[in-house]
């Protein structure tokens, strides 16, 4: 079955520590993964994909078929990345995702 | 419109009654999508919708969740005889669908269903 594990519930870390949040995945297929974030009272908002292998805002996360992982890395975590983090998975060929619990990350200063 | 809009933003109601929660999606957007968020549930999919098809209902969680969407626009999310673990939040996202590449999800603030 698809399904999309995120271990931690809550990651905290000081200002400039590094930060990596974990993202596993088990799918049959090639997969499409993706991290959407929520801002405190901000709307849930797609953060990058793994496609497009950009650098969202210092964040990158590389697919590891091998580990089946999508883990969210920053070297340096600032405050503003306090915010809930999601791992996403693209349901075979539709516009289905499925969401992982969320991981909260807090910065603190 | 300039994004997802969801009414209403919070709801409270008593247990045993229906309630029906909105959606207007970005217009021009064929897919839309109904996710509950709880408190260590994370994202739980409902139910998606994509232009003409039938839509894929194999996330309601039971036969009191249904969910229309009237002329390809606007849905309604209606829950029957609510219970109290119906308590959540209710999050509405659309998305351009049909694209070769799958495009990104816009969510709305969501409504705050409380049963009492």
């Amino acid at each position: 079955a698809q399904r999309v594990t995120q271990p931690e519930k809550l990651l905290s870390v000081f200002k400039g520590a590094p930060v990596e949040l974990k993202c596993n995945y088990s799918y049959s297929g090639s997969p499409e993964l993706f991290w959407y974030v929520q801002y405190s009272r901000q709307r849930l908002q797609l953060l990058l994909r793994h496609i497009s292998r950009e650098s969202i805002k210092g964040f990158t996360a590389d697919l590891n078929k091998g580990e089946t992982s999508f883990h969210l890395k920053k070297p340096f975590a600032q405050e503003e990345d306090s915010a809930m983090y999601y791992c996403a998975l693209r349901f075979y060929n539709t516009d289905k995702l499925i969401f992982g619990t969320g991981t909260r990350l807090q910065v603190f200063p | 419109g300039a994004g997802v809009s969801q009414s209403p933003s919070n709801k409270v109601t008593e247990k045993g009654k229906d309630v029906e929660l909105r959606c207007d999606p970005i217009s021009g957007h064929t897919a839309l999508y109904w996710y509950r968020q709880s408190l260590g549930q994370g994202l739980e999919f409902l139910i998606y919708f994509q232009g003409n098809s039938a839509p894929d209902k194999s996330g309601l969680p039971s036969d009191r969740f249904s969910a229309e969407r009237t002329g390809g626009s606007v849905s309604t999310l209606t829950i029957q005889r609510t219970q109290q673990e119906d308590s959540a939040v209710y999050l509405c996202a659309s998305s351009p669908g049909a694209q070769v590449r799958i495009q990104p999800q816009h969510f709305g603030d969501g409504t705050r269903l409380s049963i009492l």
